[in-house]
């Protein structure tokens, strides 16, 4: 069965940091771009990184540029978003996605893209 | 406020058709293809439409997706109790180079 299980979100305080984690499972996590999805509460899909199949490639949504770092590790079938100074309008659930295509392979984003598979979420609190 | 455009809300009674909207003023729709997402309330977004207009197995036939310049559209057939969700549209931005999502569409079945 094609999975993807995040964790690692948790309460933090303005200003501290997260590591969040995603691990695939029943596909071959090396072959597909990844991205990272977040949904604060009440409110709709924002889109906040995403990262090529090898690492080389990455992207961020311009409120998180210079704090997130997204990676991954193709060996452990594991995708990181490493979370620092975080405000209290990153509170949100932080969704995974594989993004799949019909006609590439392995980018984060692009005509021709969507993103197909979904873990359940891990939520991130940020609070004083 | 989302670079793709939705209505906030829409609804319908069993059995009717129901459209919703997505839009966008530039290059996000026009030149890329359109995705659309249904995430019915407590659970993970689902892939709905790829491509403007393909369908994921599984997914019933009574959804349709089109797509005309900067505009995109969901239409949902023989509408049932279990289609109550929000939808959300995506596409990929060239010009922000990062997906963008419209704000999403709450349906109502009455």
């Amino acid at each position: 069965e094609v999975q993807l299980v995040e964790s690692g979100g948790g309460v933090v305080r303005p200003g501290g940091s997260l590591r969040l984690s995603c691990a695939a499972s029943g596909f071959t996590f090396e072959n597909y771009g990844m991205s990272w999805v977040r949904q604060a509460p009440g409110k709709g899909l924002e889109w906040v990184s995403g990262i090529g199949w090898s690492g080389g490639s990455s992207g961020y949504v311009d409120s998180v540029k210079g704090r997130f770092t997204i990676s991954r590790d193709n060996a452990k079938n594991s995708l990181y978003l490493q979370m620092d100074s975080l405000r209290v309008e990153d509170t949100a659930l932080y969704y995974c996605a594989r993004l799949g295509s019909d006609y590439g392979s392995g980018s984060y984003g692009g005509g021709y893209y969507y993103m197909d598979v979904w873990g359940k979420g891990t939520t991130v609190t940020v609070s004083s | 406020q989302s670079v793709l455009t939705q209505p906030p809300s829409a609804s319908g009674t069993p059995g009717q058709r129901v459209t919703i909207s997505c839009s966008a003023s530039n290059s996000n729709i026009g030149s890329k293809t359109v995705n659309w997402y249904q995430q019915v309330p407590g659970t993970a977004p689902k892939l709905l439409f790829y491509t403007e207009d393909q369908r994921p197995s599984g997914v019933p036939d009574r959804f349709s997706g089109s797509k005309s310049g900067t505009s995109a559209s969901l239409a949902i057939s023989g509408l049932q109790s279990e289609d109550e969700a929000d939808y959300y549209c995506a596409a990929w931005d060239d010009t922000l180079n990062a997906w963008v999502f419209g704000g999403g569409t709450k349906l109502t079945v009455l």
